[in-house]
């Protein structure tokens, strides 16, 4: 396990379809994160994971958002009734977060999202 | 509000030069300062961290440096090379509570690095 891994690398969907990403953080992370980028911007935070709690989400986490990490692992994105708007590359991090060590959040190659 | 602004917004720059990359922040409560480099397509790579204590780090050819009383970073690349052409983004972290932090981004600088 050399890293983040994130499956696809890029989806092409029509606009309303559903689509799904999935992500494999670092052996052992407790914490995952999903950010959105678009061109030309900074990650913008969308969620993260402690272990299988889903902790905090951001406004820009609409109603057709949803994530999920069940067994404290492995995490999906799903995006329901897609927009133009959703057009974008999804991050994914995961880092270790114990006491008295200082968090590095480790990301992802990301999955590039395309909404026709 | 937390805040994070990078300077310039794009550099291009000759192979062989070297160039500085500025990040002003407004994030309190600070908890530390990274460089990443963000290859076109893929995800940010962590270059240094700096804490409040710390005024520069080096990576090889990269030295970043933090001036936390005016709230201020830069990035020196040095000699540069074809592969540094990236985004450089600088990301500040605030301490939540205990080891949780949250991260603020910059909209990176687009380095361009050409022959």
């Amino acid at each position: 396990d050399t890293g983040v891994s994130q499956d696809p690398r890029h989806k092409i969907t029509k606009r309303g379809q559903n689509v799904t990403f999935r992500c494999d953080p670092i052996s052992e992370h407790n914490r995952l994160y999903w950010y959105r980028q678009t061109l030309g911007q900074g990650p913008e935070f969308l969620t993260y994971f402690q272990n299988e709690a889903q902790l905090e989400k951001s406004r820009l986490l609409s109603d057709r958002f949803s994530a999920e990490r069940p067994k404290g692992s492995f995490s999906t994105l799903e995006i329901q009734r897609t927009e133009q708007g959703d057009s974008a590359m999804y991050l994914c991090a995961s880092s270790l977060v114990t006491s008295g060590l200082r968090e590095t959040q480790y990301f992802g190659p990301g999955t590039r999202l395309l909404v026709l | 509000k937390n805040q994070v602004e990078q300077s310039p917004q794009s550099l291009i720059i000759l192979e062989g030069k070297n160039c500085t990359l500025q990040c002003n922040y407004t994030v309190s409560p600070f908890s530390n300062l990274r460089w990443y480099k963000q290859d076109t397509g893929r995800g940010p790579v962590s270059l240094t961290i700096m804490t409040f204590s710390e005024n520069t780090k080096s990576n090889g050819r990269y030295t970043a440096t933090l001036d936390a009383d005016t709230k201020q970073s830069s990035l020196h690349i040095t000699a540069s090379q074809l592969s540094d052409s990236a985004s450089y983004i600088c990301v500040v972290s605030h301490t939540l509570t205990g080891t949780a932090s949250k991260l603020t981004f910059g909209t990176g600088t687009r380095l361009q690095v050409t022959l």
